[in-house]
């Protein structure tokens, strides 16, 4: 099974939504990362977070760590048609820089 | 600052044939990361080096992978035999030293097709 589940797989959104997408671990993490992915591209660094409840913003994406830092979520206010690609959750578990990741969540955003 | 660069950009072979991949991490860049991609997953860390040291290798599949930074700046990632398996997107990834602090950079990655 996957060390870090994000969910949904997929989502398709009409511009202006506002959409979630999480990442959860049965493990507590020392750091979550947010990255972005468009097809054939590599990733973009959008957020770490490292301290429990800890939240970030960045233009209209905020990313959250719960208390118990084994779950997070990105937010996105107001989606646009830039907004859309994958989004993968990676954490490091053992305080070093070796990251694991989730599956990915595929954003379509449609106008 | 320029980017991770990464050549070639796709790459098609047949299988048990060999394939080579570079990798040019940023400018005073300590650490490089190989990572494999297969379709409809995350990146898997194939290797880490800290300047011509490999830090972690425990995920390379070593009977067919083989990586090398002989002068801590530029990396080749090898395979050789290719698998139909091998197909996916290889990622290099770059940052300034280990630590959870310390955000990676990514190149564009090498499409690897296996046929």
């Amino acid at each position: 099974s996957q060390e870090l589940e994000q969910s949904p797989q997929s989502l398709i959104v009409q511009e202006g939504k506002n959409l979630t997408i999480n990442c959860t671990s049965s493990k507590t993490l020392y750091g979550l990362y947010w990255y972005k992915q468009k097809y054939g591209e590599g990733l973009i660094f959008l957020m770490m977070l490292q301290k429990g409840g800890e939240e970030k913003s960045h233009e209209k994406i905020t990313a959250k760590l719960d208390e118990k830092k084994q779950q997070s979520s990105l937010h996105i206010t107001a989606s646009q048609p830039s907004h859309a690609g994958i989004y993968l959750c990676g954490a490091d578990r053992w305080n070093t820089d070796k990251l694991i990741f989730g599956t990915g969540t595929r954003l379509q955003v449609f106008p | 600052e320029a980017g991770v660069a990464q050549s070639p950009r796709y790459k098609i072979i047949e299988k048990r044939q060999s394939v080579a991949f570079w990798c040019n991490p940023i400018s005073g860049h300590a650490t490089l990361y190989w990572y494999q991609q297969i379709l409809g997953q995350g990146p898997k860390l194939l290797i880490q080096f800290q300047n011509n040291g490999v830090v972690d290798d425990s995920q390379l599949p070593k009977d067919r992978f083989s990586a090398e930074r002989l002068k801590g700046v530029d990396s080749t990632l090898k395979i050789q035999p290719a698998k139909l398996e091998d197909s996916a997107v290889y990622l290099c990834a770059s940052s300034l030293g280990q630590g959870a602090v310390y955000e990676q950079y990514f190149g564009p990655g090498t499409r690897l097709t296996v046929t």
